[in-house]
């Protein structure tokens, strides 16, 4: 069947270190895969997508890798900051331009002061 | 803001109610969603409109009925639901060309059938 996880439900971390979030997947061909962020009663906030045949991408602090033969993308926060507390959420698409994106159930972030 | 307006933010209704979720946005998508959120579960598409034509319906009850009557507008028609009914519904919206590469959501409606 197919399958998004994500690492953990939630993860705790001090202020300043790096918070990595893990997404494999089971069953899918992603032709791109995308990361949200969506804060309590808020709706999601796109934040990167990865295309399959890139390996990595960078936007400020965030820093997205996508492998293709672990069926897995990491999702990095660098100096965090309290800010960045929130749930953060993986999709995947399977086709370019096709309607349906498959989501994981998201991991809830917390950055400690 | 996103740019996608949900109203209301919060319904309660009982299971004989009829009522409407609402959505618009006014950023030039053609493509706009409905998902539904509920705890502990991951987004699910209920339907997908593109061109105000529906071109996906994810094997949603009847008793949830979408109407897009142009491009900016998209409306949700609850009746007769049940508890398990209850959740986020989140409007989404997509830019002309490759539509699903970046969604624009709403902060939702949260909706508690009782």
């Amino acid at each position: 069947s197919q399958k998004i996880e994500q690492n953990s439900e939630a993860l705790n971390i001090q202020e300043g270190k790096t918070a990595t979030l893990t997404c494999n997947y089971t069953n899918y061909s992603p032709a791109y895969l995308q990361w949200y962020r969506q804060d309590p009663g808020r709706g999601p906030v796109f934040l990167l997508l990865i295309r399959e045949n890139e390996k990595e991408k960078r936007k400020e602090r965030l820093k997205v890798t996508f492998d293709t033969t672990l069926k897995q993308s990491l999702f990095h926060i660098t100096a965090s900051q309290p800010a960045d507390s929130a749930t953060y959420l993986c999709a995947l698409g399977e086709e370019t331009g096709a309607n349906n994106l498959f989501f994981g159930t998201g991991t809830r972030l917390t950055v400690i002061p | 803001e996103t740019g996608v307006t949900q109203t209301p933010r919060h319904l309660v209704m009982g299971m004989t109610n009829k009522k409407s979720l609402k959505c618009e946005q006014h950023l030039g998508h053609n493509a706009m969603y409905w998902y539904k959120q509920s705890a502990k579960k991951p987004l699910e598409l209920m339907f997908v409109y593109n061109f105000k034509e529906q071109t996906e319906n994810n094997s949603v009850p009847s008793r949830f009925s979408p109407e897009c009557p142009n491009s900016s507008h998209l409306f949700l028609h609850l009746h007769t639901l049940q508890p398990e009914d209850s959740a986020l519904y989140l409007c989404a919206s997509s830019p002309p060309g490759r539509s699903n590469e970046k969604l624009f959501f709403g902060s939702g409606t949260q909706l508690s059938v009782l």
